[in-house]
């Protein structure tokens, strides 16, 4: 069956980075465009980047550009997301998906990893 | 960058209500690329609805969507206990790609 895994999460000072990975199995990772999501406690969904099956491009949330980056590592049906310069408000539930397109009408979802951003 | 308003905020309903959703998109949603997922506490979102009206793969008939251009409903035609959840829309589809989410309605039991 379809598994997203992330894993990473954690605890980080303000300033701080963090490296979030996502493994994936049960499908064909290299032929989807993969996204991260978060969701700060008590809040909504927010998107924040998204990758190409073949890693071409690249594209993200004006909130996150510049200080997080989206990779993956189709060898080893892996996504990434580093995180630079964290902030308080950067702590969420962070989930990695592959969100329904419009050539794929379907949706998986990890069970997301939490980061927490204090001091 | 296309920005998505739902309403209500809550809506308090009890089991075998019908629960009508509305989302709002401040331009045209392309292609009425328009998706609904529904989250409950302490679970991934799991698709419900996509390109408007489309079911995904197991979703019970009870629910459905419509709309088109910036206006977006979906409707739940008999609440089961198992539906009271936050349901958030999403555009997707735009050019360059941007997924914007909806601040969610939440549906709980009155």
């Amino acid at each position: 069956q379809v598994q997203l895994v992330e894993s990473g999460g954690g605890v980080v000072q303000p300033g701080g980075s963090l490296r979030l990975s996502c493994a994936a199995s049960g499908f064909t990772f290299s032929s989807y465009t993969m996204h991260w999501v978060r969701q700060a406690p008590g809040k909504g969904l927010e998107w924040l980047a998204l990758i190409r099956s073949d890693g071409s491009n690249k594209y993200y949330a004006d909130s996150v550009k510049g200080r997080f980056t989206i990779s993956r590592d189709n060898s080893e049906n892996t996504l990434y997301l580093q995180m630079n310069s964290l902030r308080a408000e950067d702590t969420a539930v962070f989930y990695c998906a592959k969100l329904v397109g419009v050539t794929t009408p379907f949706s998986y979802w990890g069970q997301g990893t939490l980061v927490t951003v204090s001091s | 960058e296309v920005v998505l308003t739902q309403s209500p905020d809550t809506l308090s309903l009890s089991p075998g209500e019908r629960a009508t959703l509305s989302c709002r998109a401040s331009q045209s949603v392309s292609s009425n690329y328009l998706a609904w997922y529904q989250q409950k506490p302490g679970q991934a979102p799991r698709l419900l609805i996509y390109r408007t009206s489309s079911r995904a793969t197991g979703i019970p008939d009870r629910f459905s969507g419509s709309g088109s251009g910036t206006d977006f409903t979906l409707t739940i035609s008999r609440l089961e206990p198992e539906d009271f959840a936050v349901y958030y829309c999403q555009q997707y589809g735009s050019s360059p790609p941007v997924f914007t989410f909806g601040p969610g309605t939440k549906v709980d039991i009155k």
